[in-house]
Formats: C-alpha cells, sequence, structure tokens
C-alpha cells in the first residue's frame, strides 16, 4: 500500500497567519492516464470529511481562494494563507492514484 | 441536492456480523462507482471497499479481506457493506462516499457507527 505521511501532526495558528501542511508518498503517485491523483479533505469537529482539493491543485467549488495545493513526484503541500477561525479542524492528504486508496495521518489545525 | 444516508450501525459482539446500507439520492446513482471508508474513534480514515457502477468489480483493503463484502442495488439506490468475523479492530464509524470521476470522493454520508463489544 502506498502510505502518505503528514508533517505536521499538530499546528496552532494565529488567525491571519498563513499555514503549510506537507504530506509525503512513499512511491510516486502519477496514474496511467498522467494525472497525480492527490487530494486534500477537511474534516471539522463532529462532521464528515469535505474535499478542498482534487489532482494536487484544482479547488473545489465554494472552497475560499485562501487554500491552494501544490506538489509533484512524492511531495505535496496545502497552503492557507491566512487562518480563519472556520478553518479549525483536521486535513488529510488522500492518494486515489493506487488501490487502496489511503489517506495521511491527519493534522489537526487549532488557533493559538 | 446529492445525499448520501447510512444506517445498519449498532453494537455488535466479537465474530458477530452486521450489514450497512446507504442510501443515495438527487444523483444518478447507477453511474458512478462507491466507496466505504472508516474512521476509528479518534483516529484517522481508511478506505475500506469499492465497487465499480454495475457492480461487476469490488476492492477490499487487506485488513477486511474474505470478512466484508460490498454490493449494491441500482434499481434501489442502495449501497450495502455486509461484515463478518467483526473484531474490536473493526469500530469505528463507517462512511459511504461517491467516487468522483478524479480518483477522488466528492460526497460523503455522514457515517453510521459500529460498535464491537461483549
Amino acid at each position: 500500500d502506498v502510505a502518505m505521511t503528514q508533517s505536521p501532526l499538530s499546528l496552532p495558528v494565529t488567525l491571519g497567519q498563513p499555514a503549510s501542511i506537507s504530506c509525503r508518498s512513499s512511491q510516486g503517485l502519477v496514474f496511467s492516464d498522467g494525472n497525480t491523483y492527490v487530494n486534500w479533505f477537511q474534516q471539522r469537529p463532529g462532521q464528515s470529511p469535505r474535499r478542498l482539493i482534487y489532482k494536487v491543485s484544482n479547488r473545489d467549488s465554494g472552497v475560499p481562494d485562501r487554500f491552494s495545493g501544490s506538489g509533484s513526484g512524492t511531495d505535496f503541500s496545502l497552503k492557507i494563507s491566512r487562518v480563519e477561525a472556520e478553518d479549525v479542524g483536521v486535513y488529510y492528504c488522500m492518494q486515489g492514484t493506487q488501490w487502496p486508496w489511503t489517506f495521511g495521518q491527519g493534522t489537526k489545525v487549532e488557533i493559538k | 441536492e446529492v445525499q448520501l444516508v447510512e444506517s445498519g450501525g449498532g453494537l455488535v459482539q466479537p465474530g458477530g456480523s452486521l450489514r450497512l446500507s446507504c442510501a443515495a439520492s438527487g444523483f444518478t446513482f447507477s453511474k458512478y462507482s462507491m466507496h466505504w471508508v472508516r474512521q476509528a474513534p479518534g483516529k484517522g480514515l481508511e478506505s475500506v471497499s469499492a465497487i465499480s457502477t454495475n457492480g461487476g468489480s469490488t476492492y477490499y483493503s487487506n485488513f477486511v479481506k474474505g470478512r466484508f463484502s460490498i454490493s449494491r442495488d441500482n434499481s434501489k439506490n442502495m449501497l450495502y457493506l455486509q461484515m463478518g468475523s467483526l473484531g474490536v479492530e473493526d469500530m469505528a464509524v463507517y462512511f459511504c462516499a461517491r467516487e468522483a470521476p478524479n480518483g477522488s470522493y466528492d460526497c460523503w454520508g455522514q457515517g453510521t457507527l459500529v460498535t464491537v463489544s461483549s
């Protein structure tokens, strides 16, 4: 199985400041069609996960533009340009290139 | 509105069985592959199983292979997960999720809790 390793696992952030989460995969994630199926999900307390980013850098409809995804090869990242109170939760990277689809351990974002 | 509603969770003894259901609405169910994803209490997310649009292909994570069976009824817009030989390690919230056409999940249910305890 492809291992997805996130860091940090805990991220205290000051409101209005940027935040960055790293995700490293144990192998390359380019699918046979040339796409890289790396996604980012947000899970607010008590809620189901919600997708923010798909195929590395594509933001979902309704997701604020302060969220951005980037990366290639085995290194990927999610950036929040200015953290707001509603961004508190756990963020997961996930690869959908190879079955079983696998998630990172999750990064808990909280306000300092 | 796209909606996925899971049911069937509950308390089961170790070694027991349980069948989870997921009712889909608001989209053409038969056009989407579907998945089950679980989350143990206070832990992260794990892909459990997936099924193709017509049910002809099924996929399982190693930790459930041979114990769980995924199926669907497109005439009823229903997804199922038959779980057997349950252990404490299977205790989790089980989510039904729709597979998006880009190696991802674009819609999740609210989850149903499975508790394994004697």
